[in-house]
C-alpha cells in the first residue's frame, strides 16, 4: 500500500468555484502533512503545511487534518486560472513521503 | 532565496554508462534529498542525507549511490544506467531544526534519457 494516496485527477472547475483535493495516508506517526503546487515543466513549491487536527486557512487556501480519520484535504477556493497547476500531498514521517498528484485545471 | 542548483537540465546516456547527477544548494542546510518523479508515480524517495558523509534509503535506491563529502553538495550516482532509470529527478534541501520542517526547496530537475 502507497504510503499517500490521493484522489484521482484530473480534477476541472470552472473558474471562481471551489476546488477541493483529498489525501490519505497510511502511517499513523506521521505528525505534519504538506500540500505543494507544481506547475508544468516546474518544480514542486510548498503552498501549506499543517500539523494540528481542524483547519489551516491561508487566503484562499485551506488545509483541513482529520488524524483519526488520516485524511488530509485542501481547498481552493474562487479558483483562477493561475491556480492550474499539479497538487501534492506529503507526510512528514522522518521522511516525506508524496502522493502521486492531482492535476486542477479552472476553466476561464 | 534559497538556491538548489542542478548541474544538468538534459542528460542522454547509454545502456551501462556511469552517471553523476549534481546539486549544490547555498543556505547551509543540514538535509538534502534526492527523489525520481515519474507520470503517474509522484515523488518517490531515492536517498536522502542529514549530515556530511551520511546517507539513508529512500524509497527505492536500488540501482543508485550518493555522495555527500560537503554540506552543500549532494550527488547520485548511477553505477550502470538503464532504461527503466530514464526519469526526471529533483533534488532538494531543508532545514532541521528551525523553520517548516518538510518544506523542501528543489532544484529544477534533471532530465535523464538512457538508451
Amino acid at each position: 500500500q502507497k504510503e499517500v494516496e490521493q484522489n484521482s485527477g484530473p480534477l476541472s472547475v470552472p473558474e471562481g468555484a471551489i476546488a477541493s483535493l483529498n489525501c490519505t495516508y497510511s502511517d499513523r506517526g506521521s505528525q505534519s502533512f504538506f500540500w505543494y503546487r507544481q506547475y508544468s515543466g516546474k518544480s514542486p513549491e510548498l503552498i501549506m503545511f499543517i500539523y494540528s487536527n481542524g483547519d489551516k486557512e491561508d487566503g484562499r487556501f485551506t488545509a483541513q487534518l482529520n488524524k483519526a480519520s488520516q485524511y488530509v484535504s485542501l481547498l481552493i477556493r474562487d479558483s483562477q486560472p493561475s491556480d492550474s497547476a499539479t497538487y501534492l500531498c506529503a507526510a512528514n514521517d522522518y521522511k516525506l513521503s508524496f502522493g502521486a498528484g492531482t492535476t486542477v485545471t479552472v476553466r476561464a | 532565496d534559497v538556491k538548489v542548483t542542478q548541474s544538468s537540465r538534459y542528460l542522454v546516456k547509454r545502456t551501462g554508462e556511469k552517471v553523476f547527477l549534481e546539486c549544490v544548494q547555498d543556505m547551509d542546510h543540514e538535509n538534502m534529498f534526492w527523489y525520481r518523479q515519474d507520470p503517474g508515480l509522484g515523488l518517490r524517495l531515492i536517498y536522502f542525507s542529514y549530515d556530511v558523509k551520511m546517507k539513508e534509503k529512500g524509497d527505492i535506491p536500488e540501482g543508485y549511490s550518493v555522495s555527500r563529502e560537503k554540506k552543500e553538495r549532494f550527488s547520485l550516482i548511477l553505477e550502470s544506467a538503464s532504461t527503466n532509470q530514464t526519469s526526471m529527478y529533483l533534488c532538494a534541501s531543508s532545514l532541521i531544526g528551525t523553520g517548516v520542517v518538510g518544506e523542501l526547496f528543489f532544484g529544477e530537475g534533471s532530465r535523464l534519457t538512457v538508451l
